[in-house]
């Protein structure tokens, strides 16, 4: 069975501009979160989504968003970027049977360089 | 809020045994993560311990529990090279549906 894919892998983008990544789960997961890792803060939780709605959101200025879509694929959206955006993007699916999400496995992220 | 403490590093010998240390605060976790990170990558999934168990093990892995302290432990048995990578301990917060990690352990396996 096919892992968590992301794309792109690596992407360099200058202040203002906006970005958008791109998480496919495993099959048949219908959960997706997103995390952002940097040295400074670590890994910190970003949103997650199941069944196309936005359950849970972190502490991340709105400029940060999302979006899932009916075949479980999720996107996630920087917009006015900042230097202080730059960081390793980490995607995680899970099946979420019920009502815990069960474990959650991880993307090889998107590693995001703010110029 | 919650909260997950790791140390920053650990260094051994390999075919020693490594003991990464966690502690958490969350009084409502109910499964609780090791990951394994390397070098440019993602996240690896190593093993996970329901908040009911107080020790899991996973052939080189054994986990350990205590509840009362909250504090958690992954032993990796027979050290070798190829465990060098960052180790982090992640506590599912059941309310949210979210991890929160540690700031992870950076583990070095000297020959």
């Amino acid at each position: 069975k096919a892992g968590v894919t992301q794309t792109p892998r690596y992407l360099i983008k200058t202040r203002g501009q906006q970005v958008t990544l791109s998480c496919s789960p495993i099959s048949g997961h219908r959960s997706v979160s997103w995390y952002q890792q940097t040295p400074g803060q670590g890994l910190q939780f970003l949103f997650e989504y199941f069944s196309e709605t936005q359950r849970n959101k972190g502490n991340f200025p709105g400029r940060f968003s999302g979006r899932q879509f009916s075949n479980s694929r999720s996107e996630m959206n920087v917009s006015t970027l900042e230097l202080g955006d730059s960081a390793l993007y980490l995607c995680a699916s899970s099946l979420a049977r019920g009502v815990v999400t069960d474990t959650q496995y991880f993307g090889p992220g998107t590693r995001l360089t703010v110029l | 809020g919650e909260d997950v403490e790791q140390s920053l590093f650990l260094s051994v010998r390999e075919g020693d045994s490594s003991v990464i240390n966690c502690t958490y605060t969350d009084s409502s976790s109910t499964y609780l993560y090791w990951y394994k990170q390397e070098p440019g990558a993602g996240l690896q999934l190593l093993t996970y311990i329901f908040s009911n168990m107080d020790m899991k093990q996973d052939q080189r892995l054994t986990v350990l529990l205590n509840k009362k302290d909250k504090h958690l432990s992954l032993r990796i048995a027979d050290t070798q090279t190829g465990d060098s990578a960052i180790y982090f301990c992640a506590d599912l917060v059941d309310s949210s549906y979210k991890l929160i990690f540690g700031s992870g352990t950076r583990l070095l396996v000297r020959p």
